[in-house]
């Protein structure tokens, strides 16, 4: 099966510009998430989403992110504007939560790399 | 508010060696205890999970939750095992499905 898919890959920006990451997840996942990893930590968490509804955004800086499911398959996470401790690695993953032996598994995507100059 | 600590950035050892992966959490419920693993230029991947209770690539873990450990394991080191590996717990109710990470441990097996 096709895994996660996201880009662009790499992405320069200057701090106060805008950007915007894609995210296309597993086919039929209905529970998608984006992390945001700094350099030298584990991945965090920004936003989960259950289809197209947003299940926990609790740790999604809301000033400047904003992300969005339409039509609940892919998902854009946007920062506007941009600050120079954004620069990370945001990371897409997806999962079924459905029961079964992948059921609360997730799968990543190959990230894209933010850097804020 | 759940947490995972791997008290151990970096760890070496020598092909052949045994491995110990050092991962404890806190959290008040009934978690569910992960490990996942970036090898270089690859995306991050489960290796395995508490609930399984399988052996993957020659590694073990086993949830100690007195201790609140879930340390991964494995007798005889490889070449190949060098990668990141990071701890990672899902809680339970509204926040299931939601991983919270250790901070990882880079992993090298000298030849």
């Amino acid at each position: 099966e096709a895994g996660v898919a996201q880009s662009p890959r790499y992405k320069i920006i200057e701090k106060r510009q805008s950007v915007a990451f894609w995210c296309n997840p597993i086919s039929g996942h209905a529970t998608l998430y984006w992390y945001q990893q700094i350099l030298g930590q584990g991945p965090k968490l920004l936003i989960q989403f259950q289809n197209n509804g947003v299940v926990d955004d609790s740790q999604l800086p809301k000033d400047r992110f904003s992300a969005e499911r339409l039509k609940g398959v892919d998902s854009t996470l946007k920062i506007q504007p941009a600050k120079l401790e954004d620069s990370a690695v945001y990371l897409c993953a997806s999962s079924s939560l459905r029961s079964g032996k992948a059921k609360n598994i997730q799968y990543f995507g190959a990230g894209t790399r933010l850097s804020v100059l | 508010a759940q947490r995972v600590t791997q008290p151990e950035k970096l760890l070496s050892v020598f092909k052949g060696a045994p491995v110990e992966l050092k991962c404890n959490y806190s959290y008040s419920g009934s978690p569910e205890l992960f490990w996942y693993v970036q090898y270089s230029r690859q995306r991050l991947q489960l290796l395995l999970r508490h609930i399984s209770r399988e052996s993957i690539k020659g590694f073990t873990a086993d949830l100690n939750k007195g201790e609140t450990s879930f340390h991964l394991k494995k007798p005889f080191a490889q070449e190949e095992d060098s990668a990141m590996y990071y701890c990672a717990l899902s809680a339970g109710g509204t926040s299931y499905g939601k991983l919270t990470f250790g901070q990882g441990t880079i992993l090298t097996v000298h030849p």
